[in-house]
């Protein structure tokens, strides 16, 4: 069983819309990240989070540690936006990072 | 801002050669890692370092693959014979010791042919 899930593997918004990715996970975590990959491979840290929520921008991050669950919400999603979302954990500080398989987001014009 | 970098962005090579991928972190971290994503899967660990040797490394870090940081500023990871399942993107991060937010590097696209 994959220690990182996340949902929905794929998605198709249309600009302007709401949008919502799930994680969960199945260990204790001393950090969840976010990250962002686009075409091309490069990864880009979005959040990284402990306990709470986090926003940057149209991006939001929360984190329900008793859950072991995670959202990243963004608002009035934008085509630029369009990329690979992935979740990814790490168990104890400055331990390897265990990464999810990704959430492909496309959003349309 | 500090920012993690890869050398080659690309690299192409014969099955059975030796290939290095480079990797210079930001100069102040502590804690380096090398992770690999083949083409349509997820990013996968592949080896921890840190005070001049390997913390940890996972069952893809076979007797081929070898990391060595030969100055204070370069992280390499070293393919002795390359394999044709070897393909995939290469990414480095580093970590300050301080904080666990993870930099990646841009990676480094291998192609074995």
């Amino acid at each position: 069983k994959n220690e990182v899930e996340q949902s929905p593997q794929n998605l198709t918004a249309q600009e302007g819309e709401f949008i919502t990715i799930n994680c969960s996970y199945s260990v204790g975590i001393s950090a969840l990240h976010w990250l962002q990959q686009h075409p091309g491979g490069g990864i880009v840290s979005l959040f990284m989070l402990s306990s709470g929520k986090k926003k940057h921008g149209r991006l939001i991050a929360t984190i329900n540690i008793q859950e072991k669950h995670s959202s990243l919400h963004i608002t009035a999603s934008h085509p630029r936006d369009s990329a690979v979302y992935i979740c990814a954990v790490m168990k104890t500080s400055y331990d390897k990072v265990i990464f999810g398989p990704g959430t492909s987001l496309s959003v349309i014009p | 801002e500090p920012e993690v970098t890869q050398t080659p962005s690309h690299q192409v090579t014969q099955m059975g050669q030796e290939v290095i991928l480079r990797c210079v972190p930001i100069s102040n971290h502590l804690y380096f890692y090398w992770y690999r994503q083949i083409l349509g899967q997820k990013v996968e660990f592949l080896v921890s370092f840190y005070n001049n040797e390997i913390s940890e490394k996972s069952e893809i870090f076979d007797d081929q693959f070898s990391v060595e940081r030969p100055d204070g500023s370069n992280f390499t990871l070293k393919i002795r014979s390359t394999k044709l399942e070897d393909s995939a993107m290469y990414f480095c991060a580093s970590i300050t010791g301080t904080s666990n937010e993870q930099f990646f590097g841009p990676g480094t696209r291998l192609t074995v042919l």
